[in-house]
Formats: C-alpha cells, structure tokens, sequence
C-alpha cells in the first residue's frame, strides 16, 4: 500500500513489560512524527525525525520513552517498563520534504497500547 | 505557553446546513494553519491549510477563515451531510516549526 502503516494495530501488554511499536512511513517522506493521543485528547507531539536523526525529542514524555530510525524509512519506538498512563494511541505520520517543518503529514491508522 | 482551544462539546446538526467550527489560539501567532480530519479508529487526514495572509480559503464544500487578530480559525461545512460526521482538528504552526493539533471537535450531522 502507499499509506502509512503501523503495527501491531493493538497491543495488550502488563504493567512494567517493554513494547515496540514500528511505523513504516511512505515512500520517499524524509520527515516522521511520533505522537499519542489519550482518549478524548488531542494529539501529544512526542518525537520528529529528519532522516535518521531526531533533531526534536521534546515531546518524549520520560526516559521510558526512546525511537529510532533506520535506513531513513522504517521508525520504532519502544516504551521500556509501560505503566497504565501509557496506555493510549500511538500515531505515526510522515511528510514529504527534507524540511519537515508543518508541512502536510501523511498518519498511519495508530497503534493502541492498552497496559494493564 | 502556546495554546489552542476548540470546542470540546460535540456540534450537533441537521442534514444540509452548514456546519462552523471554531479553533482559537494564544500566545502566538502561526504562520499557517491546517485542519485535519479524523474518523473513529483511524489517524487524521489532512484537508485544508491556511496561511497568514490568506483570509479564506475553500475546498469544495469546506471553508476556511483565518482571523489573526482575533486569534481565530473558523472551518465550514456548507451542506453537510451524515458522511461529514467526524473529529476535525485544527493545527497552527508552533514558533518551534511544528504542528500544535488541538484536541478536536466532533461534528455529527443527522439526516
């Protein structure tokens, strides 16, 4: 497909084990974007790739919280000993040009993360 | 600290009329701003973006307006239709080149 995809679409996990989430961007986009969304909320900016690089990891909420990228394509980011506030939707969009800067981002249908 | 503000009340409305959506901001001044919109279970999709200089703006049946000095975004649906019924997000630049997505209307248009 030529959209963003994400996996798994739902995760279940118990409280102070380790997830991955992975996003596979379009084609071609050099920006990718990290973000969560809680029920009822907003989307909470959590981290922004250039390439392989995170120029922007501002939005990361603790240490718990890291992201990678390789290849300049496929992104994962890992929740290391989840706690029950983690729980939420964890959306992944990417965007064209090497600026990245609010240009249109393309999301993937998210990833839910329930933490029990 | 930046700060935007839609209607966190869902709009109810009839088939056919238009439907207004309002995004306000604080503490800045974006350069542009885009709306996205947003269906259960799914991630946002991008509609429209207005930039400062732009008053309005339209797609089809979507409107745009872009109020600087009132702070102000407004987003119309004139003709609205059940298929309409979504969250809509309205996204200003932040002053660190990313977009700040507010938390969302959503719309339900009944027939």
């Amino acid at each position: 497909g030529a959209g963003v995809s994400q996996s798994p679409s739902n995760k279940v996990t118990e409280k102070g084990k380790d997830v991955e989430l992975r996003c596979d961007p379009i084609s071609g986009h050099t920006a990718l974007y990290w973000y969560r969304q809680s029920l009822g909320q907003g989307l909470e900016f959590l981290i922004y790739f250039q390439g392989n690089s995170a120029p922007d990891k501002s939005g990361l909420p603790s240490d718990r919280f890291s992201a990678e990228r390789t290849g300049g394509s496929v992104s994962t980011l890992t929740i290391q000993r989840t706690q029950q506030e983690d729980s939420a939707v964890y959306l992944c969009a990417s965007s064209l040009d090497g600026t990245g800067v609010g240009e249109t981002q393309y999301f993937g249908p998210g990833t839910r993360l329930l933490v029990l | 600290s930046q700060k935007i503000e839609q209607n966190s009340e869902a709009l109810n409305i009839q088939e056919g009329k238009t439907a207004t959506l309002t995004c306000n901001y604080t503490n800045y001044s974006p350069a542009y701003l885009q709306w996205y919109r947003q269906d259960p279970g799914r991630g946002p999709v991008f509609l429209l973006l207005i930039r400062e200089n732009e008053k309005e703006k339209r797609k089809e049946r979507l409107k745009v307006t872009f109020d600087t000095t009132l702070k102000q975004s407004l987003f119309h649906i004139t003709a609205s239709q059940p298929a309409d019924s979504a969250t809509y997000l309205c996204a200003p630049l932040s002053n660190t080149g990313k977009l700040i997505f507010g938390q969302g209307t959503t719309l339900q248009v009944k027939p």
